[in-house]
């Protein structure tokens, strides 16, 4: 079965520094990929996602994440933190499969902490 | 605007006391989910649809079911609730398009506490 593995429940950087979430997912075969934000008190929001083709994709609001395949990860930066980036982000994999509902498997979450 | 609601925000509720949380799309998507958001556990899928008259389990239907005699909505049900459904609800829609790339787009929450 599918999973995802994001490392550190908690990450805490200044602003203007970097953004690093960890994300490791458990496929043999490279399935598609996701990270979603949750601010406070709302749904989730497509940050970006890899299908196929270049495997750095850039998304919304700077951050940016680079699919590797031979370290299985899908790791999200941002260059320099902002305070309005402070959130829950989640990373998800959907299997590759030829038909049907394909389900959106998430990781536990990482809450970005942006201090002044 | 294009957008997935549900209704209510909030509830609170007590054990037993049956219950349904609304959701409802206005993007013509064929494929809507649950899930509930437990802390430490992430998003967890409750029950999904494919189309009108379509659904299936996801991980974790117990004490749930659903409904889906419209494309547009798909509700929630819990006919005997119980403290451990205490929990952060979304719904989500997708389109079917080809390749499977599609994007789930979530509703704003639900959280229910049951007593």
């Amino acid at each position: 079965a599918q999973s995802v593995t994001q490392l550190g429940s908690h990450v805490s950087v200044s602003e203007g520094a970097l953004v690093l979430l960890r994300c490791n997912y458990s496929s043999s075969v490279p399935p598609y990929l996701f990270w979603y934000v949750q601010y406070p008190n709302q749904g989730l929001q497509l940050l970006l996602k890899y299908t196929t083709g270049a495997t750095l994709v850039k998304g919304i609001n700077g951050f940016e994440a680079e699919f590797k395949k031979s370290e299985t990860s899908f790791h999200l930066t941002k260059p320099s933190a902002h305070m309005s980036d402070a959130a829950e982000y989640f990373c998800a994999v959907r299997p590759l499969m030829n038909t049907g509902f394909q389900k959106l498997v998430f990781g536990t979450g990482t809450r970005l902490l942006v201090s002044p | 605007e294009a957008q997935v609601t549900q209704n209510p925000r909030y509830l609170i509720t007590v054990t037993g006391k049956k219950l349904t949380v609304t959701c409802s799309q206005n993007m013509n998507h064929e494929y809507m989910s649950w899930y509930r958001q437990d802390p430490g556990l992430g998003l967890r899928q409750i029950y999904y649809s494919m189309n009108v008259e379509v659904t299936d389990k996801g991980d974790v239907p117990e004490g749930y079911k659903v409904s889906r005699k419209e494309k547009r909505n798909f509700p929630l049900i819990l006919e005997s609730p119980s403290p451990n459904q205490t929990s952060l609800y979304f719904c989500a829609s997708t389109p079917r398009l080809a390749g499977n790339t599609d994007t789930q787009y979530f509703g704003p929450g639900t959280r229910l506490t049951v007593l």
